[in-house]
């Protein structure tokens, strides 16, 4: 089936502009989850949201990233005026409410801010 | 919570066994043991999990120590694909403990 999709899956954004990444999860996946990877580094945690529950949004490193979840599905998360510290390969996950301990991953959108 | 240490790096031959360690002394009682890998330029991939007893899945077996101090990933037959990184990981279950965090794992070279 189906897996994580992400798009695009290259971003190239000037120093300044708003860009917008998306995530399709699995169909019927009811968490999903936002990281963000740094060239050499491990997975940094930004959003996890989960059903209709309010996100936990204790992972966004200010108040220039924000995320959405319509409908329980797809999400797209938003940085505004980037900055050259946001390049970064970002990650998303989801996982079923029957198997809440195992996250399916995208392939990740690798954002250059020039 | 509870460490793991994995050997930075391990080199294998295509189609043999390989043996990934992995050792975690301080886990606790309620500590499942995770592994994930990440092929280049891709997103993490969930290869198996287990808490007391050995596992098997299409991908993999996980050998769990007795005292559940240390832990083994085998890959039967190795692949060009099985190039990646390896990441152990310990969790608890239920899901409350949801944001993933991977040490550097180790880098697993399968030669042709």
């Amino acid at each position: 089936g189906a897996g994580v999709s992400q798009s695009p899956s290259n971003k190239v954004t000037e120093k300044g502009k708003d860009v917008e990444l998306r995530c399709d999860p699995i169909s019927g996946h009811t968490a999903l989850y936002w990281y963000r990877q740094s060239l050499g580094q491990g997975l940094e945690f930004l959003i996890y949201f989960q059903g209709n529950s309010a996100p936990d949004k204790s992972g966004l490193p200010s108040d220039r990233f924000s995320a959405e979840r319509t409908g329980g599905s797809v999400s797209t998360l938003t940085i505004q005026r980037t900055q050259q510290e946001d390049s970064a390969v970002y990650l998303c996950a989801s996982s079923s409410s029957t198997a809440v301990d195992i996250q399916y991953f995208g392939a990740g959108t690798r954002l250059s801010v020039l | 919570d509870a460490k793991t240490t994995q050997p930075n790096s391990m080199e294998s031959n295509e189609e043999e066994p390989v043996h990934l360690p992995c050792n975690h002394s301080t886990i606790s009682g309620t500590d499942y043991i995770h592994w994930y890998r990440q092929l280049p330029s891709q997103g993490p991939e969930y290869v198996i999990h287990g808490l007391t007893s050995n596992v098997n899945n299409r991908m993999a077996s996980l050998a769990i120590a007795e005292d559940r101090k240390s832990s083994t990933l085998i890959l039967h037959r190795a692949t060009l694909r099985d190039a990646a990184v390896y990441y152990c990981i310990l969790r608890k279950s239920g899901g409350s403990n949801y944001k993933l965090t991977f040490g550097k794992g180790t880098l697993l070279t399968v030669n042709p």
